[in-house]
């Protein structure tokens, strides 16, 4: 069964300050990693995925992610944080080839931008 | 032009009703999810349908079911609602198997409160 593991239930950094949200993952085979970001009172937006190729993928307002096979983990960064950056965010993942098509989610990280 | 609609954005009802939420797609994705959010912002799948095939989380009271009239809509119905079903329901689509390195696209969430 795949599984997402995200271990900081907040991350708090200052404006301008580069920005990183863990994420941990388990799947059989190749997986499909995806970033989701969550504010107040909204649904989840997608930021950015990793499919294949390139470890390093640039998605939506800057942010960026790196995929490490080795230690089967996918971190969201941003090098200058902005104030309305203040989000949850979710990592999800799913097997690359055969299992369940449907994504697995993680327990979601409050990021919080102090200015 | 939403994406992915769900009504009522909110609900509130008491104990014992029997209530739905309805929730259509126009991005013609063959697959429809419904997602429960809890007080601690946990992501739980409860359905996913795709082409007529229904896959349920096995931890769902059988007090909620999901109906498809078509592909373009999943609603999700709630007999005998209890102080515990109170929560964010999202529903969301995507290609499903078709193409499951596609991400997947939230509607804005309906809060639903049981008093």
């Amino acid at each position: 069964a795949q599984s997402v593991a995200q271990p900081e239930d907040q991350v708090n950094v200052a404006e301008g300050n580069p920005l990183t949200v863990k994420c941990t993952y388990s799947v059989s085979g190749n997986p499909y990693l995806f970033w989701y970001v969550q504010y107040p009172n909204r649904g989840l937006q997608f930021l950015l995925k990793y499919i294949t190729g390139d470890n390093l993928v640039k998605g939506s307002y800057g942010f960026e992610a790196e995929f490490n096979k080795s230690q089967t983990s996918f971190h969201l960064k941003k090098p200058s944080a902005l104030v309305s950056d203040s989000a949850l965010y979710f990592c999800a993942v799913r097997p690359g080839a055969g299992g369940s098509y449907i994504p697995t989610f993680g327990r979601g990280t409050s990021l919080i931008v102090h200015p | 032009d939403t994406a992915v609609s769900q009504t009522p954005k909110y609900l509130v009802t008491q104990m014992g009703n029997d209530k739905s939420i309805k929730c259509e797609q126009n991005l013609g994705h063959d697959t429809m999810y419904w997602y429960k959010q809890d007080s601690k912002k946990f992501l739980k799948i409860m359905f996913s349908y795709n082409n007529k095939e229904l896959i349920i989380n096995e931890t769902v009271p059988n007090r909620f079911s999901p109906k498809s009239p078509d592909k373009a809509h999943l609603n999700l119905h709630i007999n005998s609602l209890e102080l515990g079903d109170s929560a964010v329901y999202f529903c969301a689509s995507s290609l499903g198997r078709v193409r499951t390195d596609t991400e997947a696209f939230f509607g804005q969430g309906t809060r639903l409160t049981v008093v």
